[in-house]
């Protein structure tokens, strides 16, 4: 299996602060990489795949770049509404395997 | 609009069967995959497995391989998870979701709660 560690796992920040998310796998996946927003109680929702195209109704303050090895996702101003768990999932090949997740909360 | 429609909570005990669903629609259900993904009280998601509607080729996460099965009926666009003898690790909310762009989950079901408890 394709491992994926995320970092940090846990962040805090201030509304407005621009915020980075690194997703490493254990070994290349091109960039056959997305990234999920998760709220309490919510599904998870889609917000980046293919490592930087953005979902379809995804605000443009989020960003993925990277290709590999080491992927980031970027708020560039980090609204309210973003406090939430974020997750990097490798598309590459089976099972495709979920990060252990980032929760960013409000400073 | 794409919607994945999940069954209601459920509470079993250790060793009795269950099977959950997941109804697509506003979509060709036949043509995207459809994967369950756990997600255990406090915990992330964990990828359990994919199924193509079309001719139920399936894939298991090995994780889950042997402890579960996956299936659908295209008459009704509905998605299955099934169990024969749960035991109380089983407990977990499980989610569906359509495999479309790039590979991506991108419409999920509401989630169903799965507790089991003597």
């Amino acid at each position: 299996d394709i491992q994926l560690t995320q970092s940090p796992s846990f962040l805090s920040a201030s509304v407005g602060d621009r915020v980075t998310i690194t997703c490493r796998a254990s070994q290349g996946i091109s960039t056959h990489l997305g990234w999920y927003q998760q709220k309490p109680g919510k599904a998870p929702r889609l917000l980046i795949y293919g490592a930087s195209t953005l979902q379809s109704g995804v605000p443009s303050r989020f960003s993925g770049s990277g290709s590999g090895t080491e992927f980031t996702l970027t708020i560039s101003s980090l609204q309210p509404e973003d406090f939430a768990t974020y997750y990097c999932q490798q598309f590459i090949i089976y099972p495709r395997t979920f990060g252990q997740g980032t929760k960013v909360e409000i400073k | 609009e794409v919607q994945l429609v999940q069954s209601g909570a459920e509470v079993k005990k250790p060793g009795e069967s269950l099977k959950i669903s997941c109804k697509g629609s506003g979509y060709s259900f036949t043509r995207y995959w459809i994967g369950w993904v756990r997600q255990m009280p406090g915990k992330g998601l964990e990828w359990m497995g994919i199924i193509y509607p079309a001719d139920s080729d399936a894939r298991y996460s090995p994780s889950f391989q042997g402890q579960l099965t996956m299936s659908v009926d295209k008459s009704t666009s509905t998605a299955y998870l099934q169990w024969s003898s749960l035991k109380a690790s089983d407990s977990a909310l499980y989610y569906c979701a359509r495999e479309g762009n790039g590979n991506a989950f991108d419409n999920w079901g509401q989630g169903t709660l799965v507790t089991v408890s003597s």
